[in-house]
């Protein structure tokens, strides 16, 4: 199946501090959205993004969409506790439905 | 609205034996789809349906079957259930564009499955 290769796999980082991670993929996507999962929840939608070399932001979080539209990138600045959790990436073709997801960031973030 | 709505939230049963995870959406979301997450997996797709009537497998869908009789509810069958099915698994809906891609998943909590 599609992969979409997701890094970094884990972070830990000190409060206020900024956290880049991104999403690659060997196909072109029309669609990157960004969710992050709390721990015993389901993912929640941070971002989407439509168009190649979109540039989004939601709070502190900006996202953008790759211009070659194989990857994504997600930039949390001034990070704080309440960001801890895990985020996936995933992306979706113009045809289909289906949606692929990578494998995952778990964020720890450190008072 | 209550979204998407998961039951049960915890189920432990025995290698062989059968059950349905339920799953409904209150938001008249043509696209429904079941997923499983496991440790350094991601979500995986297992199946998935466009409408009321029409079901498709997605990556993994060896051991489940779905059905989608209403718009709203998407249940997903184990028949026998093995060890290897112990998972998280997350029912998620959204709106068909046709032409342009789907809006974005709405996820349910999740049901988290042991088979013993």
């Amino acid at each position: 199946g599609q992969q979409l290769n997701q890094s970094p796999q884990s972070m830990f980082i000190q409060e206020g501090e900024d956290v880049s991670m991104n999403c690659t993929s060997s196909s072109i996507f029309n669609t990157w959205l960004w969710y992050k999962q709390d721990p015993g929840e389901g993912p929640v939608l941070l971002i989407a993004l439509y168009k190649a070399g979109e540039l989004t932001s939601n709070g502190r979080l900006t996202a953008q969409f790759g211009i070659t539209r194989k990857d994504s990138f997600l930039n949390i600045s001034a990070s704080i506790p309440s960001d801890v959790g895990i985020y996936f990436c995933a992306g979706q073709r113009n045809t289909g439905n289906q949606f692929y997801f990578g494998t995952g960031t778990s964020l720890t973030v450190i008072p | 609205n209550a979204g998407v709505t998961q039951t049960p939230k915890f189920q432990v049963l025995k290698t062989g034996q059968s059950m349905t995870l339920q799953c409904a959406q209150d938001m008249n979301h043509e696209y429904m789809s079941w997923y499983r997450q496991d440790p350094g997996m991601g979500l995986r797709l297992i199946h998935y349906s466009v409408g009321a009537g029409i079901t498709d497998q997605g990556e993994v869908p060896n051991g489940y079957n779905v059905s989608r009789s209403t718009t709203e509810d998407f249940p997903l069958r184990l028949l026998s259930a093995a060890p290897s099915q112990t998972s998280v698994y997350f029912c998620a809906s959204s709106y068909r564009r046709t032409g342009s891609p789907n809006s974005p998943l709405h996820f349910g909590n999740g049901t988290r499955l042991t088979v013993t």
